[in-house]
């Protein structure tokens, strides 16, 4: 069963706009993941938070995480035409575990 | 690009059948993760490997196995193949196969079962 649930499942915004999706999961974690597939292309890697840190930036991206909620965001901001992709949350306990991803259309 | 590569990446064939879908991790990664990747249930993990042991399993089917060679590299054996069994089939590989480690994933094996 997955773990991690995104939410929306799809997310359809205009270039310039910022992009948020949410995960929520289940049960305790070590760090959480989160990764962009391009259409027919694999997963890449965009960005891990642990546990114990409740926000993280990188570039553009800002995952924050509520563990107490067992929840976790990820924004977008100043959307792209390319960042047009599927967006997956992993949680991790031994293994990654991806929820059903968020398909982020960003219209130029 | 990931550095992973995986071969072939599409495959046809029948029902009964048995394939192998080939892994080449990134260089100097140690530990191998194979997924399935279907409409309907998502992305799986299969089984993971640690230079060369299998270190963790999930949802892999009696059906496949798998293996990591002396060389790192890994295979994954699909038989008697079922239509169920179609999906996308994703190689990762990471440096020390820990939890706090980054995957990087190869572009897949399309898998089709006619």
């Amino acid at each position: 069963s997955q773990q991690g649930e995104e939410d929306p499942q799809a997310l359809s915004i205009q270039e310039g706009e910022n992009a948020t999706m949410n995960c929520s999961y289940k049960t305790s974690i070590n760090n959480l993941q989160w990764y962009r597939q391009n259409s027919g292309r694999g997963l890449v890697h965009l960005i891990l938070i642990r546990s114990n840190e409740r926000e993280k930036h990188s570039g553009r991206l800002r995952v924050t995480l509520d563990t107490s909620k067992k929840s976790s965001s990820l924004l977008i901001t100043a959307s792209r035409a390319a960042d047009t992709a599927s967006y997956f949350c992993g949680t991790s306990y031994g293994k990654l575990t991806f929820g059903q991803g968020t398909i982020l259309t960003v219209h130029p | 690009d990931s550095g992973v590569t995986q071969t072939p990446k599409h495959l046809i064939t029948a029902t009964g059948q048995r394939v192998t879908l080939r892994c080449s991790p990134r260089s100097g990664d140690l530990s191998v993760y194979w997924y399935q990747q279907s409409l309907d249930q998502g992305l799986q993990f299969l089984i993971q490997y640690y230079n060369g042991e299998e270190r963790a399993k999930g949802n892999i089917l009696e059906r496949f196995s798998a293996q990591q060679f002396p060389d790192l590299h890994s295979e994954l054996n699909l038989s008697s193949l079922e239509l169920g069994d179609s999906a996308l089939y994703f190689c990762a590989s990471s440096e020390f196969g820990t939890d706090n480690q980054p995957q990087h994933f190869g572009d897949g094996t399309r898998l089709s079962i006619l």
